[in-house]
């Protein structure tokens, strides 16, 4: 059984559209988070969540709207794509808040037309 | 000056060779330390974490602190060309948010 999984793998769309990535880990974590890695393969935060609850959210355009229903799942919806947006999206969880290590999941490439 | 520091590469060592990797940092209260592989295409992978000053060995790999000079590297002894990745230093900052902030990593090359 794969720890974190995303869906889908990838995801090509045109501008204008909004799309969703789903996220969930079944390590038992607390914690969850989303990360974007650009075309230069920076790997940046964008967003953690703790027990279903917003603990990070790094000056990410409000485009972007995570969702947690439950503490297992981390979900990203995205607004109105734009051609910036694409770069490769990884979910990743801890065990809890301050226990830094995080596992991260596949990845999901987005591809904006 | 970025929050966290890596020379980008590529690093080119003959098989055999011991690579050794190199990261600053600039939040002189963070916490916690760790050096993950991202194979291209794929995901980052953890190998190594620290969290106190000195050395910490595991297998081939051995992670250096040194919060004095804002300073972390990775050592890897015996390089092999299955060792040929990307290696992405992240950094825990000063705070209980549980957020990394990532260089942008060494492009590592080990040549048979």
């Amino acid at each position: 059984d794969t720890a974190v999984s995303q869906t889908p793998k990838y995801l090509v769309t045109q501008m204008g559209n909004d799309k969703s990535i789903k996220c969930e880990q079944n390590l038992g974590h607390d914690t969850m988070y989303w990360y974007k890695q650009d075309s230069k393969k920076f790997l940046k935060i964008m967003f953690s969540y703790n027990n279903k609850e917003l603990i990070i959210n790094e000056t990410v355009p409000n485009r972007f709207s995570p969702k947690s229903p439950d503490k297992a799942h981390l979900n990203l919806h995205i607004n109105s794509l734009e051609l910036g947006d694409s770069a490769v999206y990884f979910c990743a969880s801890s065990q809890e808040l301050g226990k830094n290590i995080q596992y991260f999941g596949a990845g999901t490439r987005l591809s904006v037309l | 000056q970025k929050e966290v520091e890596q020379n980008s590469g590529p690093l080119s060592v003959p098989e055999g060779a011991i690579a050794s990797l190199n990261c600053t940092y600039s939040d002189r209260g963070s916490q916690s330390f760790f050096w993950y592989r991202q194979y291209s295409g794929k995901s980052p992978e953890l190998i190594m974490s620290i969290y106190s000053n000195g050395d910490k060995e595991d297998g081939r790999f051995t992670a250096q602190l040194n919060k004095a000079s804002q300073y972390v590297s990775l050592l890897i002894r015996d390089s092999q060309p299955s060792d040929s990745a990307t290696y992405l230093c992240a950094v825990g900052p000063s705070g209980n948010t549980g957020k990394l902030i990532f260089g942008q990593g060494t492009t590592l090359q080990v040549k048979p």
